[in-house]
């Protein structure tokens, strides 16, 4: 069973920092691309960054870049999300998900439960 | 980056009848190479993840019952529930995976009970 399991979340003043973690099992992580998708409080879903199979290509929404990092270990199965200079607007349920498809153009399969993100003062 | 608009924005529909969904994108999905619609369904239900529905524009994923269909080609696509059930009570989006980098959602459509 395809399970991606999201943690990191928390509260954080603006300015901060936070590293999202989303562990995955039940499948070969080493050959799907992977996103991170996020809702903002009673709002809708907003792509925020992806990567591919090996690390070699990385894409960000226009608002996080520069800020955020993806990134991921193949040998732990695992995606990262490296957040800096957070900003109230950052505040969301962020969700890892698998892209399946056709080399970059891909729809979501599978996601994680969520893990908050709240930034505030 | 290509924007999906739904419509409506909510929906009530009362047991066992039609539920319909609209979804209109600013520029085509249609990739002509292949002749396949990039675009994708998903339902939400409160508290939990998205579920993908209908990938392909009217592809349904394995284990999604058969009273939601997708249709639609180019710019204009609907998400339909034949016969609605206490448990489709959800939030439903779109998503294009045309343009890429930079998918996008439409905004949302929620659908409840009349």
């Amino acid at each position: 069973e395809v399970q991606l399991v999201d943690s990191g979340g928390g509260l954080v003043q603006p300015g901060g920092s936070l590293r999202l973690s989303c562990a995955a099992s039940g499948f070969t992580f080493s050959s799907y691309w992977m996103s991170w998708v996020r809702q903002a409080p009673g709002k809708g879903l907003e792509w925020v960054a992806n990567i591919k199979q090996d690390g070699s290509e990385k894409y960000y929404v226009d608002s996080v870049k520069g800020r955020f990092t993806i990134s991921r270990d193949n040998a732990k199965d695992s995606l990262y999300l490296q957040m800096n200079s957070l900003r109230a607007d950052d505040t969301a349920v962020y969700y890892c998900a698998r892209g399946i498809g056709v080399v970059t153009s891909y729809y979501f399969d599978h996601w994680g439960q969520g893990t908050r993100v709240t930034v505030s003062s | 980056d290509i924007v999906m608009t739904q419509s409506p924005d909510s929906l009530a529909v009362s047991l066992g009848e039609r539920a319909t969904i609209r979804c209109k994108s600013s520029q085509s999905v249609l990739y002509s190479s292949d002749s396949k619609n990039y675009l994708a369904w998903y339902q939400q239900k409160p508290g939990q993840p998205p579920k993908l529905l209908i990938y392909w524009a009217s592809t349904r994923e394995s284990g999604v019952p058969d009273r939601f269909s997708g249709s639609g080609s180019g710019t204009d696509f609907t998400l339909t529930i034949s016969s609605l059930q206490a448990e489709d009570v959800a939030v439903y989006y779109c998503q294009q995976y045309y343009s890429t980098p930079g998918w996008t959602f439409g905004q949302g459509t929620k659908v409840a009970i009349k």
